[in-house]
């Protein structure tokens, strides 16, 4: 596997369910993020890890919990959901420091709540 | 925070003419600009990208202007083909790192033949 890869791809869970979502880079980056994309709106940054520090969106709902166990790996874990938490969850990556900033996106993760 | 606003949300063209997407910013401070495409059903992917000491930059068919002090900036995509249709992002970067970078909305190209 090469780039930044994303699983699963699709889930449909309740909204009494817990989950998590999982991304993994194979690009020797130092820097994690999760975005949600929902219909005509901007990308919406949910959480960053670079260099092993957690940047935070204040407006991130407490039920969306993150975890970078390493600068390889990054967790999504979700619980007591609600019906607009359904979106789609997107993995980033890119290499802080270099002068490139290009931010490698993974092939996104299709939530629905019900 | 920084503010990023594109237009428009939605742009049809026919096959072979040029298509241009404008976003603005609001934080003087960003220095840097990048447009990623996303085409249906596949993830967002880096086109081009600007910095605030260039003013101008081209990429085969595809070129990005900068006006600092009008905080702006475009895309332009010439002699436009079938395979260039999907949504386009702007972003702008506060402070020049990545992990800072907010997005516009997106244009929904549609290149048609």
């Amino acid at each position: 596997e090469t780039g930044v890869t994303q699983t699963p791809r699709h889930l449909v869970m309740g909204m009494t369910n817990k989950k998590s979502l999982k991304c993994e880079q194979h690009l020797g980056h130092n820097a994690m993020y999760w975005y949600k994309q929902s219909a005509k709106k901007p990308l919406e940054l949910m959480f960053v890890y670079s260099l092993e520090e957690r940047v935070e969106n204040n407006s991130v709902p407490s039920r969306f919990s993150p975890e970078c166990p390493n600068s390889s790996h990054l967790f999504l874990h979700l619980h007591t959901l609600q019906p607009e938490d359904s979106a789609l969850y997107l993995c980033a990556s890119s290499q802080e420091r270099l002068a490139g900033y290009e931010q490698y996106f993974g092939p996104g993760t299709r939530l629905t709540v019900t | 925070g920084e503010n990023v606003e594109q237009h428009p949300s939605t742009l049809s063209v026919q096959e072979g003419d040029s298509a241009v997407i404008k976003c603005t910013y609001s934080d003087s401070a960003s220095n840097y600009f990048p447009w990623y495409k996303q085409e249906l059903g596949k993830r967002p992917q880096l086109i081009i990208d600007i910095r605030s000491n260039v003013g101008e930059k081209k990429d085969q068919r595809i070129a990005v202007t900068l006006n600092k002090t009008a905080k702006h900036f475009s895309l332009h995509i010439t002699e436009t083909q079938p395979e260039d249709s999907a949504v386009y992002f702007c972003a702008a970067s506060l402070s020049g790192s990545a992990r800072q970078l907010t997005f516009g909305s997106g244009t929904q190209l549609t290149v048609l033949p």
